[in-house]
């Protein structure tokens, strides 16, 4: 059964850093990998899309690596403002989608 | 953003009650799912369609029915609503599975039931 770490569960940063969220998974048969953005008491916004074939996508300040091999993906935000802070779940693919249990980030002004 | 709307967004009721929730999608997305969200849990599937009057069970099926009549609307049903049914719903869509895609979700639908 594919299980979906992301580590930290919460990360608090002055604004202007730059910071890297963490999602490891277990098995690396997957499709695809998808960043997910949640605000308090909203849905999910899709924020980028990995395909098993690709490396990163990128998105403005946000960039998405992946590694299918050693199981882990990485989500990079460059200078952080408070707007970013929010909830970041990784989910991957693989006949069903599998969700991480997020990374709340707090972005301080 | 993606064209979905959940129905109701907000509903309390009591246990033994039967509950419906409805997920509308105007993309003609084939594919549409129902998952909650729970504390320490994350998300979880509940069932989902790959089509009108097609559909399937996810990891957390039991005590819920689905049925998709039209390729714009899923039902989730709750036949005898527990407890451990109060719980945030999202319903989200795509337009490929196994492969899935890129999913788009809904605002959620928050149910709790007493």
């Amino acid at each position: 059964k594919q299980e979906v770490t992301q580590i930290p569960a919460a990360l608090s940063v002055p604004e202007g850093e730059n910071l890297v969220l963490n999602c490891s998974f277990t098995d690396s048969a997957i499709y695809n990998l998808q960043w997910f953005r949640q605000d308090p008491g909203k849905g999910l916004t899709s924020l980028l899309l990995i395909q098993s074939s690709q490396r990163e996508q990128t998105s403005g300040r946000l960039n998405a690596s992946l590694d299918k091999s050693s199981g882990r993906s990485t989500l990079y935000i460059a200078a952080s403002q408070p707007g970013d802070s929010a909830t970041y779940l990784c989910a991957v693919s693989a006949r069903q989608l599998t969700f991480g249990s997020g990374t709340q980030l707090t972005v301080l002004p | 953003d993606a064209g979905i709307t959940q129905s109701p967004r907000h509903k309390v009721t009591e246990t033994g009650t039967p509950v419906t929730l409805r997920c509308h999608q105007t993309e003609n997305h084939r594919y549409m799912y129902w998952y909650r969200q729970d504390p320490g849990h994350g998300l979880r599937l509940i069932h989902y369609s790959y089509g009108v009057k097609d559909t399937d069970k996810g990891e957390v099926s039991d005590g819920y029915s689905v049925s998709r009549s039209k390729t714009e609307d899923f039902l989730l049903t709750l036949e005898s609503a527990t407890s451990s049914q109060t719980s945030v719903y999202f319903c989200a869509i795509g337009q490929r599975s196994g492969d899935t895609g890129e999913l788009f979700f809904g605002e959620g639908s928050r149910l709790t039931v007493l």
